[in-house]
């Protein structure tokens, strides 16, 4: 059974400030996404990793993938306090056949404060 | 907006009642996939359709059930509800099974 952990859970940090979310994930995958969820409200994609070395950046968020090492990050940049809100990584196992089924992080709820 | 619709937004029921959540997907896609989000559970697949067949399932409780119809929305019913199926429901839907899916608003039931 795939399974995927997030660290940290939780995480406040200072406006300004630099600091990285980190995706594990038991089983091979050749995708992984990375979600943000403001309070109650639907889950916002933000990148999608395709391949082994993939980086992706908007803004003051960039991803990164490791395949070989199951692990991808989530780098905050500079953080602003719009950025506030709950950060989720979700795989694909490929084995299911179903390219859009996903298992996901616990979540990393981010507080960013002034 | 992802062009994914969910009705209702809010649901307040009763334990052992039944609801049906339901779910229209983007134009054109043709996968739906029914997701639940509980402070316990945190966020789980439960079953996935496509075009009308049942493709995937998940942790999906007996007494819950799902199906796709010929216009591709989707229902998922829930039984017998118990307090612990508080939670947010999301639909999200896709194309076909190798592209990314788009989740909807959500529908929160609370089992009272």
């Amino acid at each position: 059974e795939l399974k995927v952990e997030q660290n940290p859970l939780f995480l406040s940090m200072q406006e300004g400030k630099n600091y990285t979310i980190y995706c594990n994930y038991s089983t091979t995958s050749d995708r992984l996404y990375w979600y943000r969820q403001d309070p109650g409200k639907s889950l916002e994609s933000l990148f999608v990793l395709l391949s082994n070395g993939a980086v992706k950046q908007e803004g003051r968020l960039m991803a990164s993938l490791d395949t070989k090492a199951r692990l991808s990050t989530l780098h905050i940049t500079a953080a602003v306090h719009d950025l506030s809100a709950t950060y989720f990584c979700a795989v694909v196992d490929p084995r299911t056949g179903t390219a859009s089924k996903l298992t996901f992080g616990t979540g990393t709820r981010l507080q960013v404060t002034l | 907006d992802s062009g994914v619709t969910q009705t209702p937004k809010h649901l307040i029921t009763a334990t052992g009642q039944r609801v049906t959540l339901r779910c229209s997907p983007r134009s054109g896609d043709l996968s739906v996939y029914w997701y639940q989000q509980s402070l316990d559970q945190g966020l789980q697949f439960l079953i996935q359709y496509y075009n009308g067949e049942e493709r995937a399932k998940g942790n999906i409780l007996e007494r819950f059930s799902a199906q796709q119809f010929p216009d591709l929305h989707s229902e998922l019913n829930l039984s017998s509800l118990e307090l612990g199926d508080s939670a947010l429901y999301f639909c999200a839907s896709s194309v076909d099974l190798t592209t990314e899916a788009f989740f909807g608003q959500g529908t929160r039931l609370t089992v009272v």
